[in-house]
Formats: C-alpha cells, structure tokens, sequence
C-alpha cells in the first residue's frame, strides 16, 4: 500500500498562469478530500468526492479552483489564474467511505506562485 | 467559536519527559483523529479514536464524546516526537474533517 500519491512534490507557477495538481487515492477508498494548509490560516477543508461524484465543495474557493474525479484511481485539483494568496501546501486524503472512518494524507503539493 | 480547540500551544520537554494534550470540540463533531506533522513534513495519523482509549507505543489516546474532549498522552518523550500535533474531527452534516490549530512539541536532550 503505496499510500495516498500526490503529485508534483513541489510546483512554482507565474501570477496568471494555471496549476494541476494530482491525487492518487488509496485502491479500495470511496472517499477523496482535498485540503490547504498554510501557516496562516492552518489547515483548511477545500472539497470532497464519494464514489467520484462530488458531494461537498463548501470549502472551494467560488473563482478559479475546480476539482474533478474522472476515475476512482484520481482527482485533480486545478487553479486557473494562480494568485500570490495561492500559494499554500495542498493536501489530498482519502478514507474508506465518508461514515466514520480514518482518514490517511498524501504528502501533499506545496504551490508557490511568484 | 473554534470547534476544535487545542492545549497547550506549544510545549518544551526534556527528553524522557511525559505530556499532556488536550483537544476540545463542540457538539457537530465526532471521529475524532490525531495526526502528527513534522515541519514541511506530511500529515500522519497517529489515532484514529471516535471514543474510549487507545494505545500505541508511547501513546495514548482518550476520547470521552460526552465531556467533548480528546488527549494524547506522550509518556518518555523522545527528540523524535518533536513536532506538531494536530487533532480533527467530522461534523455530523458534512464530512470534511475540522482541524485545531495544534500543538508543537520541542523534545530536548
């Protein structure tokens, strides 16, 4: 068991320009959440999808950031015009299902944008 | 308010040291998870304890759901337990986890 797979590790973009991120979820967990951790505000819940389809995307931010989940093998995370305020550490997890399970982290993406 | 609230802030310790921390959260949580992170570091969960007690090594983990309230206990802190601990919760209409603030621990020789 490989873990929860992020990719990349580390991703510097210009203001402007648009930014994936990757996830791969643990095999076998319905559960995929996306959150952002930055020293400021700590961790923060973005959104989250069971069974692919997304349920819960209170935490998005209304502009530019969008999720999908076209597989149960992955779900990226995508910022169109990246901002300075962007920059954070993106973390992706996943769980078993959503009813009161453990939750396991991937190591995250840490955005930069300069 | 804070739905998870976490105890102390930070904490200093000479190794061999055993700690306390506390987590309170409000009534919309359950499933409460301690993670640990080292700096620039990943999340890792230590406990996963909706309730009762738990114990891994070193730790222990007591939830008690009616007083609202979660600890981790660190017995012989050791230099490599240095780092922030983080304690999260479910609300009960959404399932994103609520995270506290955490509580960095400094372990010394």
């Amino acid at each position: 068991n490989a873990g929860v797979i992020q990719t990349p590790r580390h991703k510097v973009t210009g203001k402007g320009q648009e930014a994936t991120l990757w996830c791969e979820p643990i095999s076998g967990h319905s559960a995929v959440f996306w959150y952002r951790q930055t020293i400021v505000q700590g961790l923060e819940f973005l959104t989250y999808f069971r069974n692919q389809a997304p349920i819960d995307d209170s935490g998005m931010p209304k502009e530019r950031f969008s999720a999908q989940m076209p597989n149960q093998s992955h779900s990226t995370l995508k910022i169109q015009s990246t901002q300075p305020q962007d920059s954070a550490v993106y973390l992706c997890a996943s769980s078993r299902d959503t009813a009161n399970t453990e939750v396991f982290f991937g190591k995250g993406t840490r955005l930069t944008v300069v | 308010g804070q739905q998870v609230q976490q105890s102390p802030t930070s904490l200093v310790l000479q190794e061999g040291e055993n700690a306390e921390l506390q987590c309170n959260f409000s009534t919309s949580l359950n499933s409460m998870q301690w993670f640990y992170q080292r700096p620039g570091g990943s999340l890792v969960s230590v406990f996963y304890n909706p309730s009762g007690t738990k114990q891994s090594g070193r730790l222990t983990s007591t939830t008690v759901i009616k007083e609202r309230r979660s600890s981790l206990h660190i017995s012989s802190s050791q230099i490599t337990d240095s780092g922030t601990y983080l304690c999260a919760g479910k609300n009960n209409y959404a399932q994103g986890l609520t995270f506290g603030l955490g509580t960095r621990v400094s372990v010394f020789p």
